[in-house]
């Protein structure tokens, strides 16, 4: 069965600095790999998703993730975190075909202090 | 371009009355519709899942029922409720191309408390 693991439920950053967080997954055969994020109190917006092909997935916001297969781990980085950063991220796997079902971490909450 | 709109915003119920929370979207013919809950601090957990107007797939059995009556419409209901059904309800749409994984784009939620 598909799964992903998000080890580090908070994480705080300081205003300024680089930003990883980390996801693994499980997933029998290629993998279809998504990052959303969470304002508080809202619903989830999608931050860039990794279809098979170039490893590195640049989105918004100058967020990126980096697949690897052979670590089965899809991490999300920043160079420079904004206090408007100040979230909580889901890394998700999918199975393909009809009624897709997207399988969430338990999230990452971060903190951004000034 | 497409929007979601889920309502209410939020709901207070006592346990035992009964619920429905909806959700329509806009500028998307046939889309696959969804509906996600997330207990307060914790993940996302499927639900149910439509491809087409009339016909609901259950993911997850949490004493909960879903209807799709339109093409543009997904319906979350149930007759009691219980403790356990407080939390965030998410709908959401995605393409419905088949074949390789979707984009699953969100609504706002809707907030349940259940006294």
């Amino acid at each position: 069965a598909q799964s992903v693991t998000q080890p580090d439920a908070r994480v705080t950053v300081s205003e300024g600095a680089s930003l990883q967080l980390r996801c693994k997954y499980s997933y029998f055969g290629t993998p279809y790999l998504f990052w959303y994020v969470q304002y508080p109190r809202q619903g989830l917006q999608l931050l860039l998703k990794y279809y098979p092909g170039d490893p590195v997935v640049q989105g918004v916001n100058g967020f990126e993730a980096e697949f690897s297969k052979s670590n089965s781990s899809f991490h999300l980085r920043k160079a420079s975190v904004h206090w408007s950063d100040w979230a909580v991220y889901f890394c998700a796997v999918s199975s393909q075909g009809t009624g897709s079902k997207l399988s969430f971490g338990k999230g990452a909450k971060l903190t951004v202090s000034p | 371009a497409q929007t979601i709109h889920q309502w209410p915003v939020a709901e207070i119920k006592a346990v035992g009355s009964p619920l429905s929370l909806g959700c329509t979207i806009k500028g998307k013919s046939s889309p696959n519709l969804y509906w996600y809950w997330q207990a307060t601090g914790g993940t996302l957990q499927q639900l149910f899942y439509s491809i087409t107007v009339g016909q609901v797939e259950s993911v997850v059995q949490l004493n909960l029922s879903a209807s799709r009556p339109k093409d543009d419409q997904f319906i979350l209901s149930t007759e009691k409720l219980l403790l356990s059904h407080s939390g965030f309800y998410l709908c959401a749409w995605s393409l419905g191309l088949g074949g390789g994984a979707e984009t699953l784009y969100f609504g706002s939620g809707t907030r349940l408390t259940v006294l």
